[in-house]
């Protein structure tokens, strides 16, 4: 079926480096796609979100990138801090209610 | 800053019985969720709620389950006949000030149901 998806499990960076997490998704009527973080013992935190008529869109320090040729999104994190190690979650919606989360990417950030 | 609390944090029950979890949304957010994440697995959705009815459900969210907002504040997930397999952590979400569904969903704390 169709699904959302993480490359990577596990990614560790220095603390000070650019982060970069990627997600493939395959639902091409997916419109609405959403980077959640969520911490230990915690409900997933919204970072950021995009449209699907949008390829780019930035936060603070963080950027999330939407290729819809390759059914693909990267969120990017600029300045790693230790604070930021979470797992992350990607997420895509076409109904704009029900989220379709990705299986996660753990983000270790070390000193 | 406003926030989704849910209660219990923790509920362990026998297979069989049945169990309420709540959750308190940000006041004034119309549309309410019920999301679950079974240990190391990713989360997943069971229903959206909005004036007063299910907008969407997924395959999960069988018979099993009701979803309730019995006064103004107030949202709950009741599983009535609770299995082993339903032992997760159930997180309430809800989002929407403006009747838009392209919200960011805010995520309570979760209730984590233990079914022994």
């Amino acid at each position: 079926g169709e699904s959302v998806g993480l490359h990577l499990p596990t990614l560790s960076v220095q603390e000070g480096d650019n982060s970069i997490i990627n997600c493939a998704y395959s639902n091409s009527a997916s419109d609405y796609f959403i980077w959640y973080k969520q911490e230990s013992g915690k409900g997933p935190q919204f970072i950021i979100d995009i449209r699907s008529n949008m390829d780019k869109r930035q936060g603070q320090r963080v950027t999330v990138l939407l290729n819809k040729t390759v059914k693909h999104l990267s969120l990017q994190i600029a300045a790693t801090q230790p604070g930021d190690s979470a797992v992350y979650f990607c997420a895509e919606t076409i109904s704009g209610y029900a989220l379709n989360f990705g299986k996660g990417t753990s983000l270790l950030v070390t000193p | 800053e406003p926030e989704v609390t849910q209660t219990p944090s923790h509920q362990v029950t026998q297979m069989g019985q049945e169990v309420i979890l709540r959750c308190v949304p940000i006041s004034n957010h119309l549309y309410f969720y019920w999301y679950r994440q079974i240990l190391g697995q990713k989360v997943e959705f069971l229903v959206s709620f909005y004036n007063n009815e299910i907008s969407e459900k997924s395959e999960i969210f069988d018979d099993q389950f009701s979803v309730e907002r019995p006064d103004g504040s107030n949202f709950t997930l009741k599983i009535r006949s609770t299995k082993l397999e339903d032992s997760a952590m159930y997180f309430c979400a809800s989002s929407g000030v403006e009747p838009s569904s392209y919200n960011e969903q805010f995520f309570g704390p979760g209730t984590r149901l233990t079914v022994l």
